[in-house]
């Protein structure tokens, strides 16, 4: 069966500091790969999706960027951390096909201070 | 591009009672695929149910049904006999099948947070 995985659960950044979280697919192949952000525990905002090792398509600009290094590793990263950088990220995938949904991560909170 | 409008921010039920969450969307495609999901307080997101624009039949899954009117672009969810456990935030989905920029991705409603009273 297949599994995602997520970490870290939690994350207390300072201002300025680096970001790297992690999100890793088990028991499939070419899944696509998905970074979502949920400010205030409202609605989920995309954030990068691949389809393919090495391809990202970024949703909205800002201070993140996102890499696939392996087929099914997608990384959220940041240099510089902002105080807005601050929410709950979501790692989701899915396969290319008509009837699937999304499989979500547990999340990782990241609180920049 | 799509949107998707939740315009229950909060809905409150009564234990083994019926509740339905509204949700509306604007597209102008014909082939896409609804979705609701469920996030309690550990925050996982859970799939509840799902539907397929081209089926006239509304979805169910054992307590949950959709009421989906193609044409008003509403996709309701309905839980009959409600329990403690599906208090929650519930998030409708629209996930568009046609091809595109928007091919495959998951545009998501604000949310509505449903409390089950005892």
């Amino acid at each position: 069966s297949q599994t995602i995985h997520q970490w870290p659960a939690t994350l207390v950044q300072p201002v300025g500091s680096p970001l790297s979280l992690e999100c890793t697919v088990e028991g499939t192949s070419n899944p696509n790969l998905y970074w979502y952000r949920q400010a205030a525990g409202r609605g989920l905002q995309l954030l990068f999706y691949s389809v393919g090792i090495g391809q990202i398509s970024s949703e909205v600009p800002q201070n993140l960027s996102a890499s696939r290094p392996q087929d099914r590793q997608f990384i959220l990263s940041s240099k510089k951390l902002l105080l807005s950088d601050s929410g709950f990220y979501l790692c989701a995938w899915s396969l290319a096909g008509r009837w699937y949904g999304y499989t979500f991560g547990s999340g990782t909170r990241l609180t920049v201070v | 591009a799509q949107t998707v409008t939740q315009s229950q921010p909060e809905m409150s039920v009564q234990e083994a009672e019926t509740v339905t969450l509204s949700c509306t969307y604007d597209t102008s495609e014909s082939d896409y695929y609804l979705f609701w999901y469920k996030q309690p307080p550990s925050r996982q997101m859970i799939l509840v149910i799902r539907q397929e624009a081209y089926k006239q039949q509304n979805a169910t899954e054992n307590r949950f049904s959709v009421n989906f009117q193609k044409a008003a672009k509403s996709f309701s969810l309905k839980i009959s006999d409600s329990q403690l456990g599906d208090a929650a935030m519930y998030f409708c989905a629209y996930r568009s099948e046609t091809g595109g920029t928007s091919y495959g991705k998951l545009t998501f409603g604000q949310g509505t947070i449903l409390t089950v009273h005892p």
